[in-house]
């Protein structure tokens, strides 16, 4: 069985300063792994995904994302927050041959200026 | 319009009525996905399509819930009985053979239901 755990519920930060939303994840398979950001009132975007090629994923927007097998972990960072980062971000699983994805909870993250 | 199209954009029904959502995927994705999100939570999957052929159901879709997709192209998504607990927001995705692996889903902006 697939599951995330989004370690945050909410994370604050200040504009310029970094970004780090963290993710573990449970998975029968190698699993494929993504980050999703979901803005209020408009639909989800796919920001990075992992699928067993590089460790260091790097996505839109600046982020990017580490695959760490031995501690089942796929953190997001950003080295400097924008405003316009603020946002609901989702870590997701996929098994290999599932067709659905597994979203965590989510993290609200929130950008002071 | 490249995107996934979902109509209505919100639904407010009374509790027993029955609702009927329509989701618009890529034109070129054959494959669909049906999600709710309740608030304050992740989406959670419903329904899957691949063409026309419904391949996998999710346990949270009881039998007031159906799924269409007669022709390999839109979809329809029909509650029966509304309940407040179908309070929620219903997303659709799409994706081809090739996105899943590559792009992940495109997902619309969802229609917002609520029973009163």
């Amino acid at each position: 069985a697939q599951s995330v755990t989004q370690l945050d519920s909410h994370v604050s930060v200040s504009e310029g300063t970094p970004v780090l939303l963290r993710c573990n994840y449970s998975s029968s398979y190698s699993p494929s792994l993504f980050w999703y950001v979901q803005h209020p009132n408009k639909g989800l975007q796919l920001l990075l995904k992992y699928t067993s090629a590089a460790t260091l994923v790097k996505g839109i927007n600046g982020f990017e994302a580490e695959f760490k097998k031995s501690e089942t972990s796929f953190h997001l960072t950003k080295p400097s927050a924008h405003m316009s980062d603020a946002a609901e971000y989702f870590c997701v699983v996929s098994d290999m041959g599932r067709r659905a994805l597994t979203f965590g909870s989510g993290t609200r993250l929130q950008v002071q200026p | 319009d490249t995107g996934v199209s979902q109509n209505p954009r919100h639904k407010i029904t009374k509790r027993g009525q029955n609702v009927t959502f329509r989701c618009d995927p890529i034109s070129e994705h054959n494959r669909l996905y049906w999600y709710r999100q309740t608030l304050g939570q992740g989406p959670e999957f419903l329904t899957y399509f691949q063409n026309e052929a419904q391949l996998e159901k999710s346990r949270l879709l009881s039998d007031r819930f159906s799924a269409e997709r007669p022709k390999g192209s839109f979809s329809t998504l029909e509650i029966q009985r509304t309940e407040q607990g179908d309070s929620a927001m219903y997303l659709c995705a799409s994706s081809s053979r090739e996105g899943t692996s590559n792009y992940g889903y495109t997902f619309g902006s969802g229609t917002r239901l609520t029973v009163v």
